[in-house]
């Protein structure tokens, strides 16, 4: 029983070079979704989706992109990294419908720095 | 203003002790309520959904007031691995999620 696996769970950048975060969840989960989080901070959405095929921005989307091609995986898509988006990232999913009062789960995280 | 506050901490406790943290949430329209734990360099994880009614789970309450727009959370008996960030989480509909910054608690021998 995996839950979400994000994977790496460290990274180094240089500035101006792109990757991709990937999360994938067994759970059958419709709804996924990545977090920031950096000191002294709330975690903060930067992409969700409620199925494959449809994703939306949250509170910090720009510089990153995502797709939802299957229920499994949302991978993230850093396009060209700056030092401001070094932080630790999370990948959260809930099953969606009900998902209101349900709690999310969490990988265990992607520490970037960006260099 | 923040959607979502938390006293940052930390709170120093000795073990055995009873602590509480408050959270208040600028959203009236907010549906739903939860408490999570992070420890450190970890993942958060869901520690309790926060009812109307208020609810316990061992020795964890956590209680809502809609008309303050505040929840909060009583540890009674702490032990030294309930040392963590406790975040306050709200969500609104349309998958509107906001996470408090957190509160740390240290509880010590």
């Amino acid at each position: 029983n995996a839950g979400v696996t994000q994977t790496p769970k460290f990274q180094v950048l240089k500035t101006g070079q792109s990757m991709t975060l990937q999360c994938a969840q067994d759970m059958n989960h419709e709804y996924m979704s990545w977090y920031r989080q950096d000191p002294g901070m709330g975690l903060r959405l930067i992409h969700y989706s409620v199925g494959a095929g449809i994703t939306d921005q949250g509170e910090v989307p720009n510089g990153y992109n995502v797709s939802r091609s299957t229920t499994e995986d949302f991978p993230l898509r850093l396009l060209s990294a700056a030092p401001s988006q070094t932080s630790v990232y999370f990948c959260a999913s809930n099953p969606a419908g009900t998902g209101l009062f349900y709690g999310y789960t969490f990988g265990s995280g992607t520490r970037l720095t960006v260099v | 203003r923040k959607e979502v506050e938390q006293d940052p901490g930390p709170f120093n406790v000795p073990e055995g002790a009873t602590v509480a943290f408050n959270c208040t949430y600028s959203n009236s329209a907010s549906q739903s309520f939860f408490w999570y734990r992070q420890d450190c360099r970890k993942e958060p994880k869901l520690l309790m959904s926060v009812y109307s009614s208020g609810n316990e789970d061992g020795r964890f309450t956590a209680q809502l007031n809609r008309a303050s727009q505040y929840i909060s959370l009583l540890i009674r008996d702490s032990k030294l691995s309930d040392s963590a960030t406790y975040l306050c989480v709200v969500r609104s509909g349309g998958f509107k999620t906001i996470f408090g910054a957190g509160t740390r608690l240290f509880v010590k021998a």
